[in-house]
């Protein structure tokens, strides 16, 4: 059962535009929601994460918006550069009762900032 | 670069084999975990260790299983492999155990199954 929904599969935007990539989660257990950046070849990348303690958070061109009574989270990319072109994953996790923390990932967003 | 190495970085052999993959953590870092990373399942968890511990574990398969040895570098065997099992596999280490503390990710291993 997929806990984490993400949406859109591939987002295209015009250089200087708005990104913005959406995530739903089921389990009210998760406390932490990160949102990832990969490239090809490489190994996933943290970007930006929040707690659901706060609605918003930013840090300089990102954004992450939540909605706790919704269950949802999104990534806002202000003045896109082609540089942002990346697969974006958002993830949710909780601190498990032995300590563990079990990161849920989405299943990505393949965006294309063109010029 | 994250800090956490990963070895070999492609890898390929046949069904039935069994392959094992190997992880460094950054410095510093005592909780170490694998994911997979295929086009139709997408990055799932498997497994997390914590100073040598178990602490998490998610859809891993009975033919894998892992370990963090005591210098914290952490090796994850899959056996009886199947054309299925194709996929990147990652390592990502952190500080600490619980969800909150960032998990920085190696480059992976491509495993080609054939």
């Amino acid at each position: 059962q997929q806990q984490v929904k993400q949406s859109p599969q591939s987002l295209i935007v015009q250089k200087g535009g708005i990104s913005i990539i959406n995530c739903a989660y089921e389990n009210t257990a998760f406390d932490y929601f990160p949102w990832y950046q990969q490239f090809p070849g490489k190994g996933p990348a943290l970007l930006i994460a929040i707690r659901p303690d706060v609605s918003e958070k930013k840090e300089g061109r990102f954004t992450i918006s939540f909605n706790k009574s919704a269950k949802q989270f999104s990534l806002h990319i202000m003045d896109s550069q082609p540089g942002d072109s990346a697969t974006y994953f958002c993830a949710a996790g909780h601190t498990g009762g032995g300590g563990g923390n079990k990161l849920t990932f989405g299943t990505g967003t393949q965006l294309k900032v063109e010029l | 670069d994250s800090g956490v190495t990963q070895t070999p970085k492609h890898l390929i052999t046949a069904t039935g084999q069994r392959v094992t993959l190997r992880c460094s953590p950054r410095s510093g870092d005592l909780s170490v975990y694998w994911y997979q990373q295929s086009l139709d399942q997408g990055l799932q968890f498997l497994i997390q260790y914590y100073n040598g511990e178990e602490r998490a574990k998610g859809n891993i398969l009975e033919r894998f299983s892992a370990q963090q040895f005591p210098d914290l570098h952490s090796e994850l065997n899959l056996s009886s492999l199947e054309l299925g099992d194709s996929a990147l596999y990652f390592c990502a280490s952190s500080v600490a155990q619980g969800a909150g503390n960032e998990q920085f990710f190696g480059p992976g291993t491509r495993l080609t199954v054939l």
